[in-house]
C-alpha cells in the first residue's frame, strides 16, 4: 500500500516561512492535496491539486510536487497558522493520509 | 452553504454495531461521491470508506472491509455507514466529506461524531 511520510513537528518564528514536506514515492506522479486542523476542530482542504487554494485560503499558503516530495508552504507564518497539517492523495482504490505535522509559530 | 451533519455516534461495546448518518444540505448530494474519515483520540487522519455519486461503487479500508457499510439515500441527502463487530481500535471521531471528483479529495468536511467502543 501507498505510504506518505510527513516530519511529526515543524516550527517556524512569527513571520517567517514555514515548509512542511510529504514524502512518497513518484509522488510528483499523483495529485497532492493539503488539510489545516485545528484542535477540537474539522479538518480544513487548503491546497488541493498540488498547488490550487480554495476561497478564503490566503495567498501565503502555497503547494508544489515534484519527484518524491511534495511541499505546503506557509509564508509570513502567523499565530493562527499554528496548526495540524496532513497531505493526502488518491492511490489504488484508497485515500491516503499522512501521519500528519504539528506547526508551531 | 454546505453543510455537512453527523449523527449517529455513542457508546458501544466490543462486538456490537452502529450506523452512522450524515445529513448533507447546500449542494446537489447526488451528484457527488462522499467519504468516511476517522480520527482516534491523538491520532491523524484515517480514510474509512468512500462511495461514488451513482452509489454503484465503494471502497473501504482494509481495517474496516467486511465489517463496515457505506451506503447513500439521495432522497434524503444523507450519507451512512453501518458499522458491525466493532472493536476497541475503532473508537475515533468520525467525519464525513464531499468528495471532489478531479483529484479526489475531500473540499468540504462535517464536525463529526465520536464512537466509542469499549466494556
Amino acid at each position: 500500500s501507498y505510504e506518505l511520510t510527513q516530519p511529526l513537528s515543524v516550527s517556524v518564528a512569527l513571520g517567517q516561512t514555514a515548509r512542511i514536506t510529504c514524502e512518497g514515492n513518484n509522488i510528483g506522479s499523483k495529485n497532492v492535496h493539503w488539510y489545516q486542523q485545528k484542535p477540537g476542530q474539522a479538518p480544513v482542504l487548503v491546497i488541493y491539486r498540488d498547488n490550487n487554494r480554495p476561497s478564503g485560503i490566503p495567498e501565503r499558503i502555497s503547494g508544489s510536487n515534484s519527484g518524491n516530495t511534495a511541499t505546503l508552504t506557509i509564508s509570513g507564518a502567523q499565530a493562527g497558522d499554528e496548526a495540524d497539517y496532513y497531505c493526502q492523495v488518491w492511490d489504488s482504490r484508497t485515500m491516503v493520509f499522512g501521519g500528519g505535522t504539528k506547526l508551531t509559530v | 452553504e454546505v453543510q455537512l451533519l453527523e449523527s449517529g455516534g455513542g457508546l458501544v461495546q466490543p462486538g456490537g454495531s452502529l450506523r452512522l448518518s450524515c445529513a448533507v444540505s447546500g449542494f446537489s448530494f447526488s451528484s457527488y461521491g462522499m467519504n468516511w474519515v476517522r480520527q482516534a483520540p491523538g491520532k491523524g487522519l484515517e480514510w474509512v470508506s468512500g462511495i461514488s455519486a451513482s452509489g454503484h461503487t465503494t471502497y473501504y479500508a482494509d481495517s474496516v472491509k467486511g465489517r463496515f457499510t457505506i451506503s447513500r439515500d439521495d432522497s434524503k441527502s444523507t450519507l451512512y455507514l453501518q458499522m458491525n463487530s466493532l472493536r476497541a481500535e475503532d473508537t475515533a471521531i468520525y467525519y464525513c466529506a464531499k468528495e471532489e471528483a478531479v483529484g479526489i479529495y475531500c473540499d468540504y468536511w462535517g464536525l463529526g461524531t465520536l464512537v466509542t467502543v469499549s466494556s
